[in-house]
């Protein structure tokens, strides 16, 4: 059982290029979130997905699409890389978008030259 | 004004002492309340969450919550330098309806 799961741990990128930020989860939790951490911010929600087939915007979405391929994975891509989404990157998930906590998987540390 | 406000510290406690660390939230209809662990490097982890008003232990931890005042406190009896991480408070609840909301966290040293 390895919980949330993420790959890469690590990424150089730089302006104006392309990837894709992955995330699995073995819990069969319906909902899964993606977060971006910087210094002094706390972790601010970029999208989640609160079911398969559902996503939806979060506090800080601009730069960033997702997609909920099926109820275990749930993917972060950043069309054109800048600067400014230089973050570490985490992947949650949670069993509903109720009451319950949400589990974290290891992050990505991501950077834009 | 932020959502959910920490102070950022540094907290610095001596070993075996107690180290409280606090939370306020501006949404009267917040409903849940956590509190994460997050070593340097490494992903946040859920240590507490408390739901209703008063206080909830768990082992040498104590999360204390009143809603009334739009507070929430995590208290650690006989700090170890273990401890020594930043501590997330996260609410979730009300307009932003299962959603966390973070607070920048507390930095937490405890010294032997």
């Amino acid at each position: 059982n390895a919980g949330v799961t993420q790959t890469p741990k690590f990424q150089v990128l730089k302006t104006g290029q392309s990837m894709t930020l992955q995330c699995a989860q073995d819990m069969n939790h319906n909902s899964m979130y993606w977060y971006r951490q910087d210094p002094g911010m706390g972790l601010r929600l970029i999208y989640y997905s609160a079911s398969e087939g559902t996503t939806d915007k979060g506090e800080v979405p601009n730069g960033y699409n997702v997609s909920r391929l099926n109820k275990r994975e749930f993917s972060l891509r950043l069309e054109s890389a800048a600067p400014s989404q230089t973050s570490v990157y985490f992947c949650a998930s949670s069993e509903a978008m109720g009451l319950n906590e949400q589990y974290f998987g290891p992050g990505t540390r991501l950077t834009v030259t | 004004q932020k959502e959910v406000e920490q102070n950022s510290g540094p907290l610095s406690v001596p070993e075996g002492a107690i180290a409280s660390l606090n939370c306020t939230y501006s949404d009267r209809g917040s409903q849940s309340f956590f509190w994460y662990r997050q070593y340097s490097g490494k992903s946040p982890e859920l240590i507490m969450f408390i739901y209703s008003n008063g206080d909830k232990e768990d082992g040498r931890f104590t999360a204390q919550l009143n809603k009334a005042s739009q507070y929430v406190s995590l208290l650690i009896r006989d700090s170890q330098p273990s401890d020594s991480a930043t501590y997330l408070c996260a609410v979730k609840g009300g307009t932003s309806y299962g959603k966390l909301t973070f607070g920048q966290g507390t930095i937490l040293t405890v010294h032997p």
